[in-house]
């Protein structure tokens, strides 16, 4: 069964720093690309970062470019997100998504999240 | 920067057909997909590539494509099928968005 494990969600004061992990099971973690998409409380779904199955591509959205780094580690099956500067703005619920075997599958898998809150 | 548009709201009635729309100029380029996200749980794919359903996905849901407009078509429309659908794209092969999501209501 494929499951991902969101952790490292936490409170942290406006320009601190946060780690987020995703720990993959079920599936061979290093034939995926992977992506971290967030959901700020009662709003829509936002893309963050895409890396890709080798960590050789990487993508940001522009509002967390420069302040964070994606990154995964294939032989412990972990995804990381590496967020720094956090804005009141990055308080959300932090999801890893799989995309499928092929790009063009899709984010056929979620994990649960974690939550980011940002506040003084 | 890139933008896919839905409507906010769709209400339709049990049994009734479904239609929600996307709209984005890089849709005739790249492919669209539709995700479900009940409250309080983590969303769904329920089409890739345009109108591929996963397995698992009822037949009732499908996808189309044309020109910069994508549509969800839920035929048969049950009490359970209420949730947010967010459609999704790339513009280019490695940056992603997000529609700003419908809510269907069924009534």
């Amino acid at each position: 069964e494929v499951q991902l494990v969101e952790s490292g969600g936490d409170l942290v004061q406006p320009g601190g720093s946060l780690r987020l992990s995703c720990t993959a099971s079920g599936f061979t973690f290093s034939s995926h690309d992977m992506n971290w998409v967030r959901q700020a409380p009662g709003k829509g779904l936002e893309w963050v970062s895409y890396i890709s199955s080798s960590g050789r591509a990487i993508s940001y959205a522009d509002s967390v470019k420069g302040r964070c780094t994606i990154s995964r580690d294939n032989a412990k099956n972990s995804l990381y997100l590496q967020m720094n500067s956090l804005r009141a703005e990055d308080t959300a619920l932090y999801y890893c998504a799989r995309v499928g075997v092929a790009f063009e599958n899709g984010l056929d898998y979620w994990g649960q999240g974690t939550l980011v809150t940002v506040s003084s | 920067s890139y933008e896919l548009t839905q409507p906010p709201s769709v209400s339709v009635s049990p049994g009734q057909t479904a239609r929600i729309t996307c709209s984005g100029d890089a849709l005739p380029k790249q492919y669209a997909y539709w995700y479900q996200q009940k409250p309080g749980q983590a969303p769904v794919l329920m089409i890739y590539k345009d109108s591929e359903r996963p397995s698992g996905i009822p037949e009732r849901f499908s996808g189309s494509s044309s020109g910069t407009t994508v549509t969800l078509t839920i035929s048969g429309v049950q009490a359970e099928d209420e949730a947010d659908y967010y459609c999704q794209s790339t513009d280019n092969s490695d940056t992603w968005v997000f529609g700003g999501g419908t809510k269907l209501t069924v009534l």
